[in-house]
């Protein structure tokens, strides 16, 4: 069973450089959602994808990130210009939809991002 | 503006004895209710879940109630384990949108 994979798992990084982090959804799960945890809260959501169409961005994502999901399937979230307030752990999830009926999210191990 | 609340940051319960976990939401447009649970360095861990048609959700040892009303729900666990231990966050959607979580509740199971 593969379930939702993310790289790299950690990532360092110098303050004004880009990074791109990668998510293998579960492959049968048409929804891909990026959610940002910091330390002591929730994982807060960032955007999400329905194949390969971006349907919704969070006013957290602020025009330094960008989300691609080509042909559906993996997805990049893509840092420009890191800043300090970027650490935290990057999530992705999957989940397989039909109409308004709920499904579960199933989360990937994260990419705990490091800015210094 | 915090849409799920989880108002206790920590809870220590005795191996073999019952867990409560406790979430409140603000926002009527929740209709469907999850809890996961988080180690340390691992993603979040799908748990269990409840549709805002029910009031109740039992998945062997572990059981969602939902007060509609009060905009209140809860995670017991009966009985506790020592590997029960971990964060365990409340989270909230409208249908089938994106996912409100609320900021978890570190549970320790005293052996």
């Amino acid at each position: 069973d593969t379930g939702v994979s993310q790289n790299p798992r950690h990532k360092i990084t110098k303050r004004g450089q880009n990074v791109t982090f990668r998510c293998d959804p579960i492959s049968e799960h048409n929804r891909l959602y990026w959610y940002r945890q910091t330390l002591g809260q929730g994982p807060e959501f960032l955007t999400y994808f329905q194949n390969e169409a971006q349907l919704e961005k969070s006013r957290l994502l602020s025009d330094r990130f960008s989300a691609e999901r080509p042909k559906g399937s993996f997805s990049t979230l893509e840092i420009q210009r890191t800043e300090q307030g970027d650490s935290a752990m990057y999530l992705c999830a999957s989940s397989l939809e039909h109409g308004r009926a709920p499904y579960e999210q199933y989360f990937g191990p994260g990419t705990r991002l490091t800015v210094t | 503006d915090q849409q799920v609340k989880q108002n206790s940051p920590s809870l220590s319960v005795q191996e073999g004895r019952i867990s409560i976990l406790n979430c409140d939401y603000t926002n009527s447009m929740f209709d469907y209710f999850l809890w996961y649970k988080k180690y340390p360095a691992e993603g979040p861990t799908f748990l269990i879940s409840i549709s805002s048609i029910k009031d109740k959700n039992e998945d062997g040892r572990f059981t969602v109630f939902l007060n509609k009303s009060a905009k209140h729900l809860s995670l017991h666990i009966v009985p506790s384990q020592p590997g029960d231990s971990a964060v365990y966050f409340c989270a909230a959607r409208p249908g089938n949108e994106k996912l409100t979580f609320g900021t978890g509740t570190r549970l320790t199971i005293i052996p």
